[in-house]
């Protein structure tokens, strides 16, 4: 079957590091998506992997190893702002190339 | 002006009531899909369609249909609604022509069935 696993909730702290841990077993891979959600609004894009290792952009950076289904979300330097869902998906490369997604990491950033 | 529009932002309707949502897209996308999300479960997927002529059940379909109107309107009815279809609903678009294909997503219908 398909599954992905993401903690449901973390805290931290304004200004310190948090990780964000998804694993996944999904029919075929085609690259693994990070997006992020604020409560009531719509998911928006943040980081897409398809080859294992990092990718950095600013604050954020998402880690993909296939061979272990695992990935995760790095936040830096954390602000107020980051306090959301973080969504992991995983685009399969059968049945139409269609994105599973995890149920949501909510992460609450306190000062 | 928003890429990716949903009307309406919030419906309150009976049991036994048909209604329809509606998507708009400016990106030019081929690609549509109808999500909803529920507390604890994520986005899961109800229809979606890869151009005009194609439309696909996703893992939830049951108690929904779907027109494609055109490349860019994507449109979400609930026959006979029921109390268990209230969640936020929200259309998507993707480009046929990225290897990524991220998803871009409307700013969601909130539904709730009485």
């Amino acid at each position: 079957g398909q599954n992905i696993d993401q903690p449901t909730e973390m805290t931290a702290t304004e200004g310190a590091i948090v990780q964000i841990n998804c694993t996944y077993q999904t029919s075929g891979f085609n690259g693994l998506f990070w997006y992020q959600q604020h409560a009531g609004e719509a998911p928006t894009f943040l980081s897409y992997n398809v080859l294992d290792g990092l990718e950095e952009k600013g604050r954020f950076s998402s880690f993909l190893s296939r061979s272990k289904g695992y990935s995760y979300l790095l936040l830096k330097e954390l602000q107020m702002k980051d306090s959301a869902s973080y969504l992991c998906a995983v685009r399969g490369n059968t049945g139409g190339f269609k994105t599973i997604f995890g149920a949501g990491t909510r992460l609450f950033v306190k000062a | 002006d928003a890429d990716v529009t949903q009307t309406p932002r919030n419906r309150i309707t009976k049991t036994g009531k048909r209604i329809m949502l509606e998507c708009s897209q400016t990106k030019g996308h081929d690609r549509m899909y109808w999500y909803r999300q529920d507390p604890g479960l994520g986005l899961r997927l109800i229809y979606y369609s890869f151009d005009v002529k194609d439309i696909n059940k996703g893992e939830i379909s049951d108690g929904y249909s779907v027109s494609r109107q055109a490349q860019a309107k994507f449109s979400l009815s609930l026959e006979s609604a029921i109390p268990n279809q209230t969640a936020l609903y929200f259309c998507a678009t993707s480009d046929l022509g990225t290897s990524q294909e991220t998803q871009y997503f409307g700013p969601g219908t909130r539904l709730l069935v009485l």
